[in-house]
């Protein structure tokens, strides 16, 4: 089976622009989680989704917002990018284990 | 809330020498555990996991954790590394009302050298 898919792989992007990441689960799996990795640390959630319903969000501002499709795929949207936006966004879908599968992740370079 | 301490960012070893990568929590309520690898421009791949019954878990690639309540510890452990385990190492945990909400240590750095 397919894991998790990503795309695209790499983007950059100014200060100021609009970005929209988007994330294909594993077949079967209904929930899908994004995380922000910072080089260096340990990914920091942003946002949980199950069944087209935030269930739940991490410490990020506003200008962070995603949805999912009635397919179960989710988009990440991230609006006014600063420099600190610049990271690895990585995607995860959940079985039913309780087991979280990451996607490659796409990199984010803002400039 | 829950936390987690990698207690070493860089470990270094031999190959086929044993290595003990360590892991603290904190929380007020029981935790799901987890040990996830990531390799160089990856994601990350899931190793073993811990949510209740025996305290010793294996995992792929001969890894294991042993969950240690009194301590809140879940250290991973592996008898003997190769040269392709050298990768980043992160220690998660979740409430159980929460999993989906993975909160991460800052990892580990293994580093085996020939």
């Amino acid at each position: 089976d397919a894991g998790v898919t990503q795309s695209p792989t790499h983007l950059i992007k100014t200060r100021g622009q609009q970005v929209t990441l988007r994330c294909s689960p594993i077949s079967g799996h209904k929930s899908v989680s994004w995380y922000q990795q910072v080089l260096g640390q340990g990914p920091q959630f942003i946002f949980q989704y199950y069944e087209k319903e935030e269930r739940g969000r991490g410490n990020f501002p506003d200008r962070f917002s995603a949805r999912q499709f009635p397919n179960y795929s989710s988009e990440l949207n991230v609006n006014a990018l600063l420099l600190g936006d610049s990271a690895l966004y990585l995607c995860a879908s959940r079985n039913r284990d309780y087991e979280q599968y990451f996607g490659p992740g796409t990199r984010l370079t803002v400039t | 809330a829950q936390s987690v301490t990698q207690l070493d960012s860089q470990v270094p070893v031999f190959e086929e020498a044993p290595v003990e990568l360590r892991c603290n929590y904190s929380s007020s309520v029981s935790v799901y555990l987890f040990w996830y690898v990531q390799y160089p421009n990856q994601g990350l791949q899931l190793l073993l996991k811990y949510l209740s019954g025996s305290t010793l878990v294996k995992g792929i690639n001969g890894f294991e954790a042993e969950f240690n309540k009194s301590q809140t510890s879940f250290h991973l452990r592996k008898p003997s590394v190769h040269i392709s385990d050298t990768a980043e190492y992160f220690c998660a945990v979740s409430a159980p009302y929460n999993t989906d909400k993975l909160i991460f240590g800052t990892g580990t750095r293994l580093q085996v050298f020939p």
